[in-house]
This record gives C-alpha cells, sequence and structure tokens, in this order.
C-alpha cells in the first residue's frame, strides 16, 4: 500500500461553485479524518468517520460542508457555494483501528484556491 | 481559543546543533501528544509521539521531553542536519476514555532552518 492518497492535489474554482473531493485512505485503517489547513497554521480538525459512520464533526464544518464515507472505505468531502475564505489545504488522515488515535497518516492534501 | 500554543514560530540553527520546539496545552483531558514534520507541498508525516506516563522519549536523532505539571512538551533533534528544514507541529489528542474519538489539535508550527 502506498499511503493514503487524495484527488485532485489542486482545484482552483469560482466563489459559489461546488467542489467535491475524494480520499482514500490506508486499506485496513477503519477511521479517516478530515483536516483544513491554511497558510501558516497548523491543521485544523474538521470531521471523523469510523468504519461508514461519521461520528464527530468540528463546529468549523458550516452546513455548507459534507463528507461522506458511503462504504467504510473512500470518503468524499463537498463544499456547496464555496467562498474565498474556503481557499486552503484540505488534509484526510487514516488510522488503524484502536490504536493510538495520534498515529493518523495524513495524505498530500488538496489545495483548494476560491477565485 | 488556543488549546496549543507552540513556540517559537520559526527557527534557524547551524548544522549540528540542537533546535528545541515547545509547546504548552491546557486541556488535562489531552493524553497524547504527537509531533509532525511537514515540507512544503506534502501532508504532515508522523514523528514521534508520547504519552504524559512517561517523561522522555527517543526515536533516533529525535527526543520529546514531557512535563505533566507545568502542560508542557517538547521536541529536541540532535545532530541537526539541512534536511531536517521542514515545519514541525505539535499536536494533542484525548484517549478513548474520553468519550469520544476527536481529532488532533495542532500547534501553529516551527518553521526550521539548518543552516549547512
Amino acid at each position: 500500500d502506498t499511503g493514503v492518497s487524495q484527488d485532485p492535489r489542486h482545484k482552483i474554482t469560482k466563489r459559489g461553485q461546488n467542489v467535491t473531493f475524494r480520499c482514500d485512505p490506508i486499506s485496513e485503517h477503519n477511521r479517516l479524518y478530515w483536516y483544513r489547513q491554511t497558510l501558516g497554521q497548523g491543521p485544523e480538525f474538521l470531521t471523523y468517520f469510523q468504519n461508514e459512520a461519521q461520528l464527530e464533526k468540528s463546529r468549523l464544518l458550516s452546513d455548507r460542508f459534507s463528507a461522506e464515507r458511503p462504504k467504510g472505505s473512500f470518503s468524499t468531502l463537498e463544499i456547496q457555494r464555496t467562498e474565498q475564505g474556503d481557499s486552503a489545504m484540505y488534509l484526510c488522515a487514516s488510522s488503524f483501528p484502536l490504536a493510538d488515535r495520534g498515529e493518523q497518516f495524513f495524505g498530500p492534501g488538496t489545495r483548494l484556491t476560491v477565485l | 481559543q488556543q488549546q496549543v500554543k507552540q513556540s517559537p514560530q520559526s527557527l534557524i540553527v547551524q548544522k549540528g546543533g540542537i533546535p528545541i520546539i515547545n509547546c504548552a496545552y491546557e486541556n488535562t483531558a489531552f493524553d497524547y501528544f504527537p509531533w509532525y514534520q511537514q515540507f512544503p507541498g506534502k501532508g504532515p508525516a508522523l514523528l514521534i509521539a508520547i504519552r504524559p506516563d512517561v517523561s522522555e522519549k527517543k526515536e533516533g536523532r529525535f527526543t520529546i521531553s514531557f512535563n505533566k505539571s507545568a502542560k508542557q512538551f517538547s521536541l529536541h533533534i540532535m545532530d541537526s542536519q539541512p534536511g531536517d528544514s521542514a515545519t514541525y507541529f505539535c499536536a494533542a489528542s484525548m484517549g478513548d476514555s474520553g468519550g469520544g474519538a476527536d481529532g488532533l489539535t495542532f500547534g501553529k508550527g516551527t518553521h526550521l532552518i539548518i543552516q549547512p
């Protein structure tokens, strides 16, 4: 396994458009996390799945954001009606079941630019 | 309210020196403290992590020192090399006994430059 993968790596969109990102975790991992990282800041937690169940959402995750993990494998993060403030790197991470929850393995991220 | 405070924001060290990065946390429910290394255009990569039942952990050239009473922990990089130049993030999370599997809370990062 080559690790966590994310697609696309870069996305440029116009304000008001919808965008969707995909994350493929390490295959045996059942936990999947989404984070957002803005320039010069640390990643900020957005949401978390255990298998297909979305167990936690940060207050940063506004109503315009939705995440799914339909079969407990890959996950998608959709942003509706994008705003310039949504411009950031969106990171996905996964971890082993019942392991140290800090041992999260991150993907390379999707950089979103909203014009 | 920032729950994990990291300093310094940037650091320049000569090759072979020992950069030290410090973090302080507020939430006493945190019980797992990892450090991540991030290169430009890449996702963070786990370097080393510690739990509060030990005061020090070493892995290769990286050492974490942990002071539970002061709610502080730090990263030391021994024999630093130019290839260690990167942004370093401390983080914290709560254990499963905290009632949920919340994500990591990160510091703001330290931009480290190791000069040849």
